[in-house]
């Protein structure tokens, strides 16, 4: 089945520098790739997504790019506040939608004041 | 709406008892899902559902059953708890196969097994 591993672990930076985190995936015939933010304590929330069929997708701080013939996709957050503080988590489907998600281990990201 | 409830919140039980996890959505989504979080892990699936009566099995489905009689309702069963099965489970829904619409999360349920 779909492998998704993610990296870094954990990731500091200093309030206004970008952050970059990456995933790579394992099955070819994934095609659905979406980001979640998780703060402590809460409920995974969606920030972005992107489809097969599209190279980078920006949504003002925030942008994801994909390389199909890598297999391997990243999150780039510019300009970092500390609310961006959180643990994020990449995912990978096969299904075109949310449908058997399979989430890599996720990264603790740290926005220092 | 209320999204996705679930419930309880948190439960301490002890090995070898059973006990249920609801999970309720009002947003009539035809997928419904649930994960396990444990640290350093992320959310791996459990088992999933693409509509009432229909339920298949995620990355690790044993010690735990589902069933979807309804759109909006699909509980998870733990049939005999074991010490393993500690974890923050989350409940997500989401319309099916449409990319537009991400999971919806419940709040989670922080379940001990002593």
């Amino acid at each position: 089945g779909e492998n998704v591993e993610q990296h870094p672990s954990t990731l500091s930076v200093q309030e206004g520098d970008s952050a970059v985190i990456k995933c790579t995936y394992s099955d070819s015939a994934s095609n659905y790739f979406p980001w979640y933010k998780q703060e402590l304590g809460k409920r995974p929330q969606l920030i972005i997504d992107i489809r097969s069929n599209v190279g980078e997708k920006k949504d003002q701080r925030i942008a994801v790019t994909l390389n199909k013939t890598a297999k391997h996709f990243s999150l780039h957050i510019t300009e970092t506040q500390p609310e961006d503080s959180a643990v994020y988590f990449c995912a990978a489907s096969k299904q075109g939608g949310s449908e058997k998600l399979v989430f890599g281990k996720g990264t603790k990201l740290t926005v220092n004041p | 709406n209320a999204g996705v409830t679930q419930t309880p919140k948190f439960q301490v039980l002890k090995t070898g008892q059973s006990m249920t996890l609801q999970c309720a959505q009002d947003m009539n989504h035809e997928y419904m899902s649930w994960y396990r979080q444990d640290p350093g892990m992320g959310l791996r699936l459990i088992h999933y559902s693409v509509g009432a009566g229909i339920t298949d099995q995620g990355e690790v489905p044993n010690g735990y059953n589902v069933s979807r009689s309804t759109t909006e309702d699909f509980p998870l069963r733990l049939l005999s708890a074991a010490p393993s099965q500690t974890s923050v489970y989350f409940c997500a829904s989401s319309y099916s196969r449409d990319p537009n619409y991400g999971y919806t999360f419940g709040s989670g349920t922080r379940l001990t097994v002593v």
